[in-house]
């Protein structure tokens, strides 16, 4: 049964530090991975999608990586802001049925203060 | 395009009755994927629906249902509710033809008197 982890479960930092947060799974059989911000009380905002046959991807201030071998995705926040404060998601997708399911960890709670 | 739609965005429910929640996909999305979100268990994996066939299933009770209309739109209903069964629900759509990114609609918020 695959398994997400994902450490710090929180973190706070300075606004104008780089950052980085760590999401480990136990089953490398995936076909991505998704990078996910939850604001308080809200949905799901997808920030970076990564495939399987993919290293990293990049998108403004956010970059993804993913390691499939060794089980493990990070993601890089350059120059964090206020606004960046919410809970970072990480979810794999895998093969279930014929079709894709999420299986996601508990998030990385993240504040920036100003 | 218009995002994923959730309604209502908010129910107040007692123990013993049912709830229907509703899911409008992206226009042109044929896969809708429904979620529940508690503090405790985070978010997990209900169901899946493409093309009015449900396609996948996670493991809950089955007082969980759902369908899939011919526009695409989805229901899920629980039935004979427990106060466990507080929590967000969230619904996700894509194209359903690969895997790509699933787009998430704001979340139903259920609380279970």
């Amino acid at each position: 049964k695959q398994e997400v982890t994902q450490i710090p479960a929180a973190l706070s930092v300075p606004e104008g530090e780089n950052l980085v947060l760590n999401c480990s799974f136990t089953d490398s059989a995936i076909y991505n991975l998704q990078w996910f911000r939850q604001d308080p009380g809200k949905g799901l905002t997808s920030l970076l999608l990564i495939q399987s046959s993919q290293r990293e991807q990049t998108s403004g201030r956010l970059n993804a990586s993913l390691d499939k071998s060794s089980g493990r995705s990070t993601l890089y926040i350059a120059a964090s802001q206020p606004g960046d404060s919410a809970t970072y998601l990480c979810a794999v997708g895998e093969e279930q049925g014929g079709s894709e399911k999420l299986v996601f960890g508990k998030g990385t709670k993240l504040t920036v203060n100003p | 395009k218009a995002g994923v739609t959730q309604t209502p965005r908010y129910l107040i429910k007692t123990r013993g009755q049912q709830v229907t929640l509703s899911c409008s996909p992206i226009s042109g999305h044929r896969s809708v994927s429904w979620y529940q979100q508690t503090p405790g268990q985070g978010l997990q994996f209900l169901f899946e629906y493409f093309s009015e066939t449900q396609r996948n299933k996670g493991n809950f009770p089955g007082r969980f249902s759902g369908r899939q209309f011919s526009n695409s739109r989805s229901e899920m209903n629980v039935s004979t509710l427990e106060l466990g069964d507080s929590a967000l629900y969230l619904c996700a759509s894509n194209d359903g033809r690969g895997y790509e990114t699933q787009y998430f609609g704001p979340g139903t918020r259920l609380l279970v008197l």
